[in-house]
């Protein structure tokens, strides 16, 4: 079965570089998550999209942006990189179906260095 | 403020032994869900539990929901080297919100 696609899996940075990162959901899926996880902890949502709009956001920094194109496919944008944003970033795509939202499913994430 | 609290945050476990991991929620949506992580790698689903007193198991795990305690359980049986990982709780309105994680080791 066809599963989350990140890219680029690893992508190495300098401080006060800009970085693009792609999701491509599962097909048929509608809405996307993206998370940021640190060395040693737990994912943090930082924002999602359903049908191509904004549909909540999280702890995302300001030098942040991102949205979903028409395919559903997203990208996340960084700018001004810090070294604090080392961190493994998942997209994970699911179908929506109430406020509470439906099964969501991880792609294998992005690793991103800024040294 | 939706939290998720795992117990305990640390588990060495020798093999063939019984364990059970706790997460505690505070938000309205009673829907929990289990993954698994191995270092570096990506979230793995383990179950969905969807309504109150489901349980559901697969091999060696098995977990459960309690909506009026707002607990979830995942209880390890007879454990294996294989299940050494870390285990996330989460619950969702939406995006994900997850405990910080259970990080499990099992040795001979």
């Amino acid at each position: 079965a066809a599963g989350v696609i990140q890219s680029p899996r690893h992508l190495i940075k300098e401080k006060r570089e800009t970085a693009t990162l792609k999701c491509y959901p599962i097909p048929r899926h509608d809405t996307v998550y993206w998370y940021q996880q640190g060395p040693g902890q737990d994912p943090q949502f930082l924002i999602s999209f359903y049908e191509k709009m904004q549909s909540d956001k999280g702890s995302i920094p300001d030098r942040f942006s991102a949205q979903q194109f028409s395919d559903y496919h997203s990208e996340l944008n960084m700018s001004s990189l810090e070294l604090g944003d080392s961190a493994l970033y998942f997209c994970a795509s699911s179908t929506s179906r109430d406020s509470y939202g439906s099964e969501q499913y991880f792609g294998p994430g992005t690793r991103l260095t800024v040294t | 403020e939706l939290k998720v609290e795992q117990n305990p945050l640390f588990l060495s476990m020798q093999e063939g032994k019984n364990y059970t991991i706790y997460c505690n929620y505070s938000t309205t949506s009673d829907r929990l869900y289990w993954y698994r992580q191995d270092p570096g790698k990506s979230l793995e689903s383990l179950f969905v539990l969807l309504s109150n007193g489901a349980v559901k198991q697969e091999g060696r795990l098995m977990a459960s929901l309690d909506t009026k305690a707002r607990l979830s359980t995942l209880h390890i049986t007879a454990a294996v080297h294989d299940l050494s990982a870390t285990y996330l709780c989460g619950t969702s309105y939406g995006k994900l919100t997850f405990g910080q994680g259970t990080i499990l080791t099992v040795h001979p």
